[in-house]
This record gives C-alpha cells, sequence and structure tokens, in this order.
C-alpha cells in the first residue's frame, strides 16, 4: 500500500521559515494536501492540490511537490504555527486516502 | 455557518457495536462527498471510510473492512458509521469531514470519543 513518510519533529525559531517534507513514490504525480491541527482542536486545510490556500490561511504558508517529495513551507514563522501537521494524498491503485505520520512544529 | 457536529461516541465492551452519526448544516449535504478519520491517543490521523454524494462509491481502510459500515441520509444532512465487532484498537476520536474524489477535507467536525475497554 502507498505510505507517505514525515519527519517526526520539525524546530524552528520564530522570524525563520520552516519546511515540512512528505516523502512518496512519485508523490509529485498526486495532489497532496496539507492539514495544521493544534492540541485538542479538528484538523484544518492549509494547502490543497500542492501549492493552493484556502482562503482564510496567512500567505507565510507555501506549497510545493515535485519528484517523491513534497513540501510545506511556513515563512516568517510564529508562535501560533506551533502545531502538528499531515500530508494527505488519495491513492488510486488501492483506493484509499492516505495520510502522513505527521510532523509536530515546535517554535523555539 | 457550514459545520459537522459528530455524536454517538461512548464506552463500548469488545466486541460490542456503536453507530456514529454527523450532522451536517450549512451546505448543500448532498452535493458533496463525506468521510470518517479517526485519531487514537497521542497517534496521527487514519482514515476510516469515505462514501460518495449518492452513496454509489463507498470506501473502507483494510483496518475496518468488514466491521464497519458507512451510510448517508442526504434528506437528513446526515452521515453515519457503524461500528461491529470493536476492538481495544478502535478506541479513538472519530471526526467526519467533507470532501473525497481527490477533493481536500475542507471542513471537520470536532470529533466524538469512542473507547472500546472491558
Amino acid at each position: 500500500s502507498y505510505a507517505l513518510t514525515q519527519p517526526p519533529l520539525v524546530s524552528v525559531a520564530p522570524g525563520k521559515t520552516a519546511r515540512i517534507t512528505c516523502g512518496g513514490n512519485n508523490i509529485g504525480s498526486k495532489s497532496v494536501h496539507w492539514y495544521q491541527q493544534k492540541p485538542g482542536q479538528a484538523p484544518v486545510l492549509v494547502i490543497y492540490y500542492g501549492s493552493d490556500r484556502p482562503s482564510g490561511i496567512p500567505e507565510r504558508f507555501s506549497g510545493s511537490n515535485s519528484g517523491n517529495t513534497a513540501t510545506l513551507t511556513i515563512s516568517r514563522v510564529e508562535a501560533g504555527d506551533e502545531a502538528d501537521y499531515y500530508c494527505q494524498v488519495w491513492d488510486n491503485r488501492s483506493e484509499h486516502w492516505v495520510f502522513g505520520g505527521g510532523t509536530k512544529l515546535t517554535v523555539l | 455557518e457550514v459545520q459537522l457536529v459528530e455524536s454517538g461516541g461512548g464506552l463500548v465492551k469488545p466486541g460490542g457495536s456503536l453507530r456514529l452519526s454527523c450532522a451536517a448544516s450549512g451546505f448543500t449535504f448532498s452535493s458533496y462527498s463525506m468521510n470518517w478519520v479517526r485519531q487514537a491517543p497521542g497517534k496521527g490521523l487514519e482514515w476510516v471510510s469515505s462514501i460518495s454524494s449518492s452513496g454509489s462509491y463507498i470506501y473502507y481502510a483494510d483496518s475496518v473492512k468488514g466491521r464497519f459500515t458507512i451510510s448517508r441520509d442526504n434528506a437528513k444532512n446526515s452521515l453515519y458509521l457503524q461500528m461491529n465487532s470493536l476492538r481495544a484498537e478502535d478506541t479513538a476520536v472519530y471526526h467526519c469531514a467533507r470532501g473525497g474524489g481527490d477533493i481536500p477535507f475542507d471542513i471537520w467536525g470536532q470529533g466524538t470519543m469512542l473507547t472500546v475497554s472491558s
């Protein structure tokens, strides 16, 4: 079955840039979606189709997807960005949605 | 306001059954695919099941296939998850989410907690 690999933890200082990767076989050929989840809250869609932002999501959030890696980039990181981030794709072969294991972003 | 509200969670013994519900409001429910996603305590998100807008297409994660049944009632703007033969590893918060067919999950409910324990 298709698998997505994320680093468990990414740490960044305020004002710097955080990059969270999502690895998968030829993921560049798939539509990747990213979710932010803060403790005790439901997930929130922050990037869809690899690089599009829903309304209300700051421009500091951006995404890219190529080859075997998709990346969520958060510029000028703020304390409020501290959360778990998950990537997601639809696997046509298995007809399953697949989530990455999640990355905890800590702001130093 | 676009909203999804889950209900029906609780404490169930192993081998037992439970039905979760998700009430949708603020959008045309019958136009959207819907999903169940769960999160075990301290763990990541796990997709459980999806159903197309008409109910014609249904998909299940391998971990629940044959035990769980997803359904919807478009007249009642409601999504359901019938869970049978429950196991301890089914313990999780269950979220319903709007989206599917390669469309992202753009609206999520707060979730309902299921605990499977003797």
